[in-house]
């Protein structure tokens, strides 16, 4: 039973364009969810997170939105660049755990 | 290095072998996290640390898995009996409060 689902297994952009990457979530105690990026043989990497309380958090080029009541989230970026190609993690936690519970992940390819 | 370390970073062991999985966490972190990664998947909780406190064991699979932090710092994950379905990649994380947690590179166990 996946709580947290990434529906897309890939995504592929141009660089210079926007990212938008998916992620939907069925456990409504969740209040704090973040991204991750993942390169090959590395372990993932912490991006950003938002908190239930917010609906939009930035940081840069990444964006990520909240709607609590469609119980999705997403992750902008832009302008993307081949470096952002990786595979990218949603992730959430529920007061009281501090265990993530992550989705299956999506490739993102940027082509130059 | 400043992040998290694990090692060995590869490991083939046969079916039935016990083996012994470290990680060395950032310095004060208090929290530390293992998950497993099958291929294909995103991270699934194992266990989790608040110091030498072992909160939460609720997503070890069976009795063979076991893991400790005796000291607060490096944890140790030890599968004993080592089956097929046990090959993945083990990951380790810290945190220093709730929130973003720092991954390792993983540890990719193969038992043949």
């Amino acid at each position: 039973d996946q709580q947290v689902k990434q529906n897309s297994p890939s995504l592929s952009v141009q660089e210079g364009r926007i990212s938008i990457l998916n992620c939907d979530y069925t456990n409504s105690m969740f209040d704090y969810f973040l991204w991750y990026k993942k390169y090959p043989a590395e372990g993932p990497t912490f991006l950003i997170s938002i908190s239930s309380i917010k609906d939009k958090n930035e940081d840069g080029r990444f964006t990520v939105f909240l709607n609590k009541s469609a119980k999705h989230l997403s992750l902008h970026i832009v302008p993307s660049q081949p470096g952002d190609s990786a595979v990218y993690f949603c992730a959430a936690s529920q007061g009281g755990s501090e265990k993530l519970v992550f989705g299956k992940g999506m490739k993102l390819t940027v082509n130059p | 290095g400043a992040g998290v370390s694990q090692s060995p970073r590869y490991k083939v062991a046969k079916r039935g072998q016990d083996v012994a999985l470290r990680c060395d966490p950032i310095s004060g972190h208090v929290s530390l996290f293992w998950y497993q990664q099958a291929l294909g998947q995103g991270p699934e909780f194992l266990t989790y640390f608040q110091n030498e406190a072992q909160l939460d064991k609720s997503g070890l699979p069976s009795d063979r898995f076991f893991a400790e932090r005796p000291e607060g710092s490096v944890s140790t994950l030890k599968i004993q009996r080592t089956q097929q379905e046990d090959s993945a990649v083990y990951l380790c994380a810290s945190s220093r409060v709730r929130g973003e947690q720092y991954f390792g590179p993983g540890t990719r166990l193969t038992v043949t």
